[in-house]
């Protein structure tokens, strides 16, 4: 079945360091990819999208390309900000059904 | 539009007492979610429901049951409220293929 595989944290950085958190995914078809970012005490809130290969998602800074040939959706920043610290999770949408797949999730620290 | 809602914030629950937690959401979207996550873990699909009157089993539905009676609640039901469910529950809608979430309601069972 749809997988989503993402690098296990926690990543410590320090302020302005240059991010990424890897992903990789396993899906029949053409499915969408998301980054949802959860900060502490709060619920999942969606970071980026991109619906087909080529596409790059952008907010806030972060960027990622859905990459068909390598199945990969890493998260990128060129410099992240100690308020970026929080858990990362990479998901996609299979168009075959009514369910998003989640990643395990990354913890991101960043220290000023 | 006040997106979704969940209530309790918090709950304390003692071991075989029951519990519903209320979601509701006002943006008509037709398909709804509960998951749970437990600390420092990623989030498991307990049930889902694609409209009013139809539910469907996620990957944990052992100890908990559900009902879509309209489009806007999706009330997740505890019978026996063991110390296994203690984590933080989420519901969701889903649109156009992205989730929205709800604030989390942090459950306790001693």
């Amino acid at each position: 079945g749809d997988s989503v595989t993402q690098m296990e944290g926690p990543v410590t950085l320090s302020e302005e360091a240059f991010l990424t958190i890897n992903c990789t995914y396993t899906a029949t078809g053409y499915p969408s990819l998301f980054w949802y970012v959860q900060y502490p005490g709060e619920g999942l809130q969606l970071l980026l999208k991109a619906t087909k290969a080529d596409d790059k998602g952008s907010n806030k800074g972060f960027e990622a390309t859905y990459r068909k040939e390598t199945t990969s959706f890493h998260l990128e920043k060129g410099s992240v900000q100690v308020s970026d610290s929080a858990v990362y999770f990479c998901a996609l949408s299979s168009n075959r059904d009514d369910k998003i797949i989640f990643g395990k999730g990354t913890r991101l620290h960043i220290l000023p | 539009n006040a997106g979704v809602t969940q209530t309790p914030k918090f709950r304390i629950l003692k071991i075989g007492q029951s519990m519903t937690l209320q979601c509701a959401q006002d943006m008509n979207h037709n398909y709804m979610y509960w998951y749970r996550q437990d600390p420092g873990m990623g989030l498991k699909l307990i049930y889902y429901s694609v409209g009013a009157g139809i539910t469907d089993k996620g990957e944990v539905p052992n100890g908990y049951n559900v009902s879509r009676s309209t489009t806007e609640d999706f009330p997740l039901r505890l019978e026996l409220a063991a110390p296994s469910q203690t984590s933080v529950y989420f519901c969701a809608s889903l649109h156009r293929g992205e989730q929205y979430f709800g604030p989390g309601t942090r459950l306790t069972v001693t």
